[in-house]
């Protein structure tokens, strides 16, 4: 039983250009969310996070959206660039007692183009 | 501050023998968790310690196991061994309470069963 769902396995878009990763979850606990970065050999790196009571969170580059009713979150990096191409990873905690379990979606591999 | 560590890098070991893995968290990060991550099956929860006692636990059989010292410091065992074990082991330490889920990785433990 897949909790967390990226859908789309890779993604390819042109440097300056927005870069959209998208991310399902089917559990109704969950009430926080993250998004890590990875590079092959090294572990996943935080990007950005957000909690169940806000819709959108920025921190430079980096916006998540966050829909509730449709269980789906979101990562715009824009602009791209080069070094952004990593495997991207959605991640969702229940919090409360479960504070330090995450749940991961498969990852998606994205490429940006010079 | 100094990041999450853990020995060793990389580790062969055979069918049937047991290993154990080790995990420095952040300076002041209380939860320490560890996760599996294989091709097949992507990055899989397996417990978390708090404050030397384990708080939440995964769907892993019995044959893995870990500690976490009073110092924060944990480890992780794996008793017989079998090829499957074969993934990248990866800890990540957080503050434990308060705030966020923001989790924050080492760079792993490869390890290879033959």
């Amino acid at each position: 039983d897949q909790q967390v769902k990226q859908n789309s396995p890779s993604l390819s878009v042109q440097e300056g250009r927005i870069s959209i990763l998208n991310c399902d979850y089917t559990n109704s606990m969950f009430d926080y969310f993250l998004w890590y970065k990875k590079y092959p050999a090294e572990g996943p790196t935080f990007l950005i996070s957000i909690s169940s009571i806000k819709d959108k969170n920025e921190d430079g580059r980096f916006t998540v959206f966050l829909n509730k009713s449709a269980k789906h979150l979101s990562l715009h990096i824009v602009p791209s660039q080069p070094g952004d191409s990593a495997v991207y990873f959605c991640a969702a905690n229940a919090g409360g007692t479960s504070y330090g379990k995450l749940t991961f979606g498969q990852g998606t591999i994205l490429t940006v183009h010079p | 501050k100094a990041g999450v560590t853990q020995t060793p890098r990389y580790l062969i070991k055979t069918r049937g023998q047991q290993v154990t893995l080790s995990c420095s968290p952040i300076s002041g990060h209380r939860s320490v968790s560890w996760y599996q991550q294989t091709p097949g099956q992507g990055l899989q929860f397996l417990f978390e310690y708090f404050s030397e006692t384990q708080r939440n636990k995964g769907n892993f059989p019995g044959r893995f196991s870990g500690r976490q010292f009073s110092n924060s410091r944990s480890e992780m065992n794996v008793s017989t061994l079998e090829l499957g074990d074969s993934a990248l082991y990866l800890c990540a330490s957080s503050p434990g309470v308060g705030g966020g889920s923001e989790q924050y990785f080492g760079p792993g433990t490869r390890l290879t069963v033959t």
